[in-house]
């Protein structure tokens, strides 16, 4: 049982590169988040996936898109790279009834 | 708009002592809060969830306490260890599937 899993662990892109972070489960969680964590300000959501087949907008969306691609797997994809996107990201499911959140290892990504 | 705040920023203790972190948030209508611990490069671990029917949740040395109606809640460490040397975030869930909202942790260390 590993928890919840990210890829990569660590990235530097140029402005304007594309990238996709992976994030797997095997807890079968119906939930999965995903945060981007900066210095003053705290973890703030991007996107989330309630269950599998639907995605929602979180607090920060914008330059990102998602997939929910099965029950286990939910994406961050950054279609134009920009300097305010360097920032550390973390990808999450949660245990509905408790709706105690698990958290991956996160990946730490620089735009140059 | 929830708002979590977490006082102090900061906090220094020699070994053995107990101590206390603070968590406010503005509105009292939450489902639930729950206690991270996050070590420095490393994701988030959940610590303690507190629904919003319970008043306290205990985990070994780490109680955690709920006032609704006052909008706080306190994490108590009991006989602190260079181990717990640690960020400490709370973070408050609205309703059952929504966004958790999170304070910008207290970082603590525990001086041998």
């Amino acid at each position: 049982n590993a928890g919840v899993t990210q890829t990569p662990k660590f990235q530097v892109l140029k402005t304007g590169q594309s990238m996709t972070l992976q994030c797997a489960q095997d807890m079968n969680h119906n939930s999965m988040y995903w945060y981007r964590q900066d210095p003053g300000m705290g973890l703030r959501l991007i996107y989330y996936s309630a269950s599998e087949g639907t995605t929602d907008k979180g607090e920060v969306p914008n330059g990102y898109n998602v997939s929910r691609l099965n029950k286990r797997e939910f994406s961050l994809r950054l279609e134009s790279a920009a300097p305010s996107q360097t920032s550390v990201y973390f990808c999450a499911s949660i245990i509905q009834g408790p709706d105690t959140q698990y958290f991956g290892p996160g990946t730490r990504l620089t735009v140059l | 708009k929830q708002e979590v705040t977490q006082i102090p920023a900061a906090l220094s203790v020699p070994e053995g002592e107990n101590l206390v972190l603070n968590c406010s948030f503005t509105d009292s209508a939450i489902y639930n809060l729950q206690w991270f611990r996050q070590d420095p490069g490393k994701g988030l671990t959940s610590l303690l969830l507190i629904q919003s029917s319970q008043r306290e949740q205990t985990s070994g040395r780490l109680n955690a306490s709920l006032d609704k109606s006052s909008g706080r809640s306190t994490l108590y460490i009991a006989a602190s260890q260079p181990g717990d040397s640690a960020t400490y975030l709370c973070a408050v869930k609205e309703t059952s599937g929504s966004r958790l909202t999170f304070g910008e942790g207290t970082q603590l260390t525990v001086n041998p």
